[in-house]
């Protein structure tokens, strides 16, 4: 079956640019998580999302990020006013529920963002 | 906070030579464990995964893991390794009570098999 998807694989931008990064979870998975992935700092969890709803965002780095869910599936990661420091793997996961057995999160192929 | 500790972060290995890969989490409570493998150029998949139960799970591609609760570890073993099992291995831990908080992730250990 379908994997988790991201868009796009890749982007460039320039430093104070907004960005939008886009993640398809697995069709029927109500949980959704977003990480990111660099080389100083390893894989770090950002938000999670059950349903819409984000109960918690202090994972978030800063307040230049933000992220939504709609309609309980498509869920996007703004970064306003990007930094170079922004420059990263933003990897998406989704699990089936959030907690107990249901808890395997499978991850998308990653958006590699670079700032210049 | 929860913490995972990796020990080796490169392993160079000769094919059928043994591996087994140190995790060690810091946490109070109940959790779930999980290897997860990222191949060169492809994205993270489940290797194999701890909830409950047997502390000794099996996984993908001959992989095992042993759960030992008194020692707060979850080391990744394989009796014999393959050149294809070139890869970055992560272990990651999450509290069994929910996801609030995500994937606690190691820092990795990037695995080097010789021909």
């Amino acid at each position: 079956g379908a994997g988790v998807s991201q868009s796009p694989s890749n982007k460039v931008t320039e430093k104070g640019k907004d960005v939008e990064l886009r993640c398809d979870p697995i069709s029927g998975h109500t949980a959704l998580y977003w990480y990111r992935q660099s080389l100083g700092q390893g894989l770090e969890f950002l938000i999670y999302f059950q349903g819409n709803s984000a109960p918690d965002k202090s994972g978030l780095p800063s307040d230049r990020f933000s992220a939504e869910r709609t309609g309980g599936s498509v869920s996007t990661l703004t970064i306003q006013r990007t930094q170079q420091e922004d420059s990263a793997v933003y990897l998406c996961a989704s699990s089936l529920a959030l907690g107990g057995a249901g808890e395997t999160q499978y991850f998308g192929p990653g958006t590699r963002l670079l700032v210049l | 906070a929860q913490s995972v500790s990796q020990h080796n972060h490169h392993v160079i290995l000769s094919e059928a030579a043994s591996l087994e890969l140190g995790c060690n989490y810091s946490y109070g409570g109940t959790v779930n464990l999980f290897w997860y493998v990222q191949y060169p150029g492809q994205h993270l998949q489940l290797l194999l995964k701890y909830f409950s139960g047997d502390p000794l799970v099996k996984g993908i591609k001959g992989f095992e893991a042993e759960f030992i609760k008194s020692k707060f570890s979850f080391n990744l073993r394989k009796p014999s390794v393959q050149w294809s099992d070139t890869a970055e291995y992560f272990c990651a831990v999450i509290s069994s009570g929910g996801g609030a908080d995500g994937l606690t992730f190691g820092k990795g250990t990037h695995l080097i098999i010789q021909p």
